[in-house]
């Protein structure tokens, strides 16, 4: 399978945890992004990486959550003391965008539920 | 913001019943591309369809069409004789040229019944 994978894909924890989620894009895609997804809502994005550089970071995104492309290939997303309203879904996608393709291709997401 | 916007938040039809999700957009940008995304309950997204602000023919695949019309600034989908299998939240999202972050709309769920 050649597609965005994502793991965990759910994930339970108690308020005040720290969790960290793995995306893995598809192989030669140099652009990654999370979104996060609420319940009845569609995806608002959060940040995106161009290779290993993070470019772009919503307000949404706040200072308990940082997010990695070490090497340019997998992406972490952590967040630190996590609340109830972190509770979602966190969507990673992928795109080629040096080949003019603007389609971005999703993973299958990480439930979390903060308790 | 410049909004997406997809007034029917939940439809149900019966399987063999062709169905049309709206989907409305903001934009004064020339250049852009709008999209289809599939959320079934496993949650992925699956990309459907991807058109440019430069091309207004319409689209059939298979049962699915899409009717784009910039002068009522609509990128609406259409799906014929639908299946259970079709059951799922549907997505229509704006991408400007340039940028790299789409605007999604709230979604339709589309309910299909045996």
């Amino acid at each position: 399978d050649t597609g965005v994978s994502q793991d965990p894909r759910h994930k339970i924890t108690k308020r005040g945890q720290n969790v960290t989620f793995r995306c893995d894009p598809i192989s030669e895609h140099n652009r990654l992004y999370w979104y996060r997804q609420t319940l009845g809502q569609g995806p608002e994005f959060l940040t995106y990486f161009q290779n290993e550089a993070q470019l772009e970071k919503s307000r949404l995104l706040s200072d308990r959550f940082s997010a990695e492309r070490p090497k340019g290939s997998f992406s972490t997303l952590e967040i630190q003391r996590t609340e109830q309203g972190d509770s979602a879904m966190y969507l990673c996608a992928s795109t080629a965008q040096d080949r003019g393709e603007e389609t971005q291709y999703f993973g299958p997401g990480t439930r979390l539920l903060v308790l | 913001a410049q909004k997406v916007t997809q007034a029917q938040t939940e439809i149900s039809v019966v399987e063999k019943e062709d169905v049309t999700l709206d989907c409305v957009y903001e934009t004064r940008d020339t250049t852009y591309y709008l999209f289809w995304y599939k959320q079934p309950p496993s949650g992925e997204l699956v990309f459907l369809i991807r058109r440019n602000s430069f091309d207004e023919q319409n689209e059939i695949s298979g049962r699915y069409s899409w009717n784009f019309q910039k002068s009522t600034s609509s990128f609406n989908f259409t799906i014929t004789a639908s299946q259970v299998v079709d059951s799922a939240v549907y997505f229509c999202a704006r991408l400007t040229s340039g940028t790299y972050k789409y605007i999604f709309g709230t979604g339709t769920r589309l309910k299909v019944l045996a």
